[in-house]
């Protein structure tokens, strides 16, 4: 398994503002994704945060908008970009080790994002 | 494509009830099935997972069948407790398991 932290845990924010979440993970991991989970809704994935190479993002999601840094194995970060209220979510980190060790992906915490 | 689709919430029982939340999937090829938990204010937990048809999966008195023919992986618990009280997601990955695709999630309550 894995221990994965988020940092910060919740936040207040201005419209037009931008807030970066950062992912530390206790122990090397293939791979690392963002997810969004919006008030009362279940999770979408943002993007697939690649290590040295830009991330993979999924249908309705942008670099501009969700900007995802992964600079090594254990970490990453996800900015949320120019805040509207309809940003306003849980963000969450979560980790996949070798698919064929460990079928399943753990989660952090999340980030829960109020945007004013 | 890929897509989960769960029962909507809420679902309120009393203590020591017995709980079914239905879940059916469409998927091509064949995925691994996943019974996720998230607690008021916490992340979300693997509960159960079956990675292939017949399998069940069981933890802390929950199990849940890989029914291939009827594409479903109902989540049931024999009796209840408060302290199970969260949101469930029912969850599908690839083959390659680089991708999850998760169920709109149920709430449960329970009274005691």
């Amino acid at each position: 398994s894995a221990v994965i932290s988020q940092k910060p845990s919740r936040d207040i924010c201005q419209r037009g503002t931008s807030l970066t979440i950062q992912c530390q993970v206790d122990s090397q991991v293939t791979m690392m994704f963002w997810y969004r989970q919006q008030p009362g809704q279940s999770l979408t994935l943002i993007a697939t945060a690649n290590q040295g190479s830009e991330a993979t993002y999924e249908s309705g999601f942008v670099i501009d908008k969700f900007p995802i840094s992964r600079p090594n194995l254990t970490f990453s970060t996800l900015t949320v970009s120019n805040m509207s209220p309809e940003d306003s979510s849980i963000y969450l980190c979560s980790v996949f080790f070798d698919p064929y060790s460990y079928n399943e992906q753990f989660f952090g915490p999340g980030t829960r994002l109020t945007v004013l | 494509g890929n897509s989960v689709t769960q029962m909507e919430g809420p679902v309120t029982l009393s203590e020591e009830a017995f709980l079914t939340i239905n879940c059916t999937y469409t998927a091509t090829g064949y995925p691994s099935l996943f019974w996720y938990v998230q607690y008021p204010g916490e992340g979300l937990q693997l509960l159960l997972k079956a990675t292939k048809a017949d399998d069940k999966g069981s933890n802390k008195g929950f199990e849940a069948t890989y029914r291939k023919e009827t594409t479903s992986f109902h989540l049931e618990k024999g009796s209840v407790q408060v302290s199970d009280s969260a949101v469930y997601f029912c969850a599908l990955s690839e083959e390659n398991f680089n991708k999850f695709y998760f169920g709109s999630g149920t709430k449960l309550n329970v009274k005691p």
